[in-house]
């Protein structure tokens, strides 16, 4: 059974600074795995889909990571802005989705 | 514009009282899902839909049922809602099982 896990639950930085979340999975027959955004009470909003076959993906400030063999994805965010405070989910794809329960991040301004 | 669209957003109805959460997708999708979402348990899968053809259930079905009668619609309907159904509900689409995930903005459903 595919497990998912976000460490750390939650991230406090200062503005500015580089961060990376991390996902991890146990099983690696997945076929995409996806970054989300979700902001208090609403909606999830994509980020960016990583393919079995690709390394990382990059949009904007985001870089998301993948490497299947050991069962981990990385989503690097640089020069964090208050904006950016939200929580992030990844999402294996797979025979199943499997979400994790996600990262709580704070910018501090 | 592309979207899964979800109604209503807001609703807080009576133990009993049968409802229906409507989702629509205008891409042609042929997976659908509904997930629910409560706090320290994250997005756990109610139903899914491969095409119209095929739907089956996910990790927390009791008390739900769902219909596929065409591709773009996958309502979620609670025949006997119960205040232990009071969550966060999200509609997804995508164009297979495993590919992107596209979400609606959510309905929050309280029962009391």
């Amino acid at each position: 059974k595919q497990e998912v896990t976000q460490i750390p639950a939650a991230l406090s930085v200062p503005e500015g600074e580089n961060l990376v979340l991390n996902c991890s999975f146990t099983d690696s027959a997945i076929y995409n795995l996806q970054w989300f955004r979700q902001d208090p009470g609403k909606g999830l909003t994509s980020l960016l889909l990583i393919q079995s076959s690709q390394r990382e993906q990059t949009s904007g400030r985001l870089n998301a990571s993948l490497d299947k063999s050991s069962g981990r994805s990385t989503l690097y965010i640089a020069a964090s802005q208050p904006g950016d405070s939200a929580t992030y989910l990844c999402a294996v794809l797979s025979e199943k989705l499997v979400f994790g329960k996600g990262t709580k991040l704070t910018v501090n301004p | 514009e592309a979207q899964v669209t979800q109604n209503p957003r807001y609703l807080i109805t009576v133990t009993g009282k049968k409802l229906t959460v409507t989702c629509s997708q205008n891409m042609n999708h042929e997976y659908m899902s509904w997930y629910r979402q409560d706090p320290g348990l994250g997005l756990r899968q109610i139903y899914y839909s491969m095409n119209v053809e095929v739907t089956d259930k996910g990790d927390v079905p009791e008390g739900y049922k769902v219909s596929r009668k065409e591709k773009r619609n996958f309502p979620l309907i609670l025949e006997s809602p119960s205040p232990n159904q009071t969550s966060l509900y999200f509609c997804a689409s995508s164009l297979w099982g495993a590919g992107e995930q596209y979400f609606g903005p959510g309905t929050r459903l309280t029962v009391t």
